[in-house]
């Protein structure tokens, strides 16, 4: 089946740092790439869509300047966390969809990130 | 707008029980259903889905039954294992949006 690997699964850094976060589609082209954010115990904020070659549809309250997508290409898609405070851990999980017209998103397994 | 409400968890089960987790929707159209789960530590993975009503999704044990009349998608398993202990999130898509739109989930605890 569809295959999505996330780039780390785990980050833990000092506040002040970026941290940037990939997410592949493996065996499919994935016109469209979602982040999701998830607080322990709840469920999935969707944060941004990404489209290839173009910006990314954020969500309402979510700042642009302060989570970076890039979609350069139907493969990789990459969030960047810029100035990293502690009140950004959280548990980041991007998910792909391909040229299949209404067929489900396949999920990466997420990256646990812990800013000091 | 869409909304998924599913019942709170934990539920907890003993090993071999019947599950039931209930999930009702509100939508435009007629969306797409999916029921994902989401083991410790890692990202979601869907488990099943049913496009239209009537359909019933089923993988691994599961099953689920898109009723429209209801608007509902339960999920249930006749004999829960130990490995099924995880949390379950029920989402809908709408026909022709790639957007899904999930609850809170809920967590299954299934002990020997």
């Amino acid at each position: 089946g569809a295959v999505v690997s996330q780039h780390p699964s785990r980050v833990i850094c000092k506040s002040g740092t970026s941290v940037k976060i990939e997410c592949r589609s493996l065996d499919f082209q994935a016109t469209t790439m979602f982040w999701y954010r998830q607080f322990p115990k709840q469920s999935l904020m969707l944060m941004a869509t990404s489209n290839e070659g173009s910006k990314a549809t954020y969500e309402q309250g979510v700042e642009k300047d302060k989570f970076l997508i890039n979609h350069a290409s139907l493969t990789l898609s990459t969030l960047t966390v810029t100035s990293a405070h502690p009140e950004d851990s959280s548990f980041y999980i991007c998910s792909a969809s391909g040229q299949e017209g209404g067929q489900p998103q396949h999920f990466g397994d997420g990256t646990r990130l812990s800013i000091l | 707008g869409n909304s998924v409400t599913q019942m709170e968890g934990p539920v907890t089960l003993s090993e071999e029980a019947f599950l039931t987790i209930n999930c009702t929707y509100t939508a435009t159209g007629y969306p797409s259903l999916f029921w994902y789960v989401q083991y410790p530590g890692e990202g979601l993975q869907l488990l099943l889905k049913a496009t239209k009503a009537d359909d019933k999704g089923s993988n691994k044990g599961f099953e689920a039954t898109y009723r429209k009349e209801t608007t509902s998608f339960h999920l249930e398993k006749g004999s829960v294992q130990v490995s099924d202990s995880a949390v379950y999130f029920c989402a809908l898509m709408n026909s022709g949006y790639s957007t899904l739109t999930f609850g809170k989930g809920t967590m299954l605890l299934v002990s020997p």
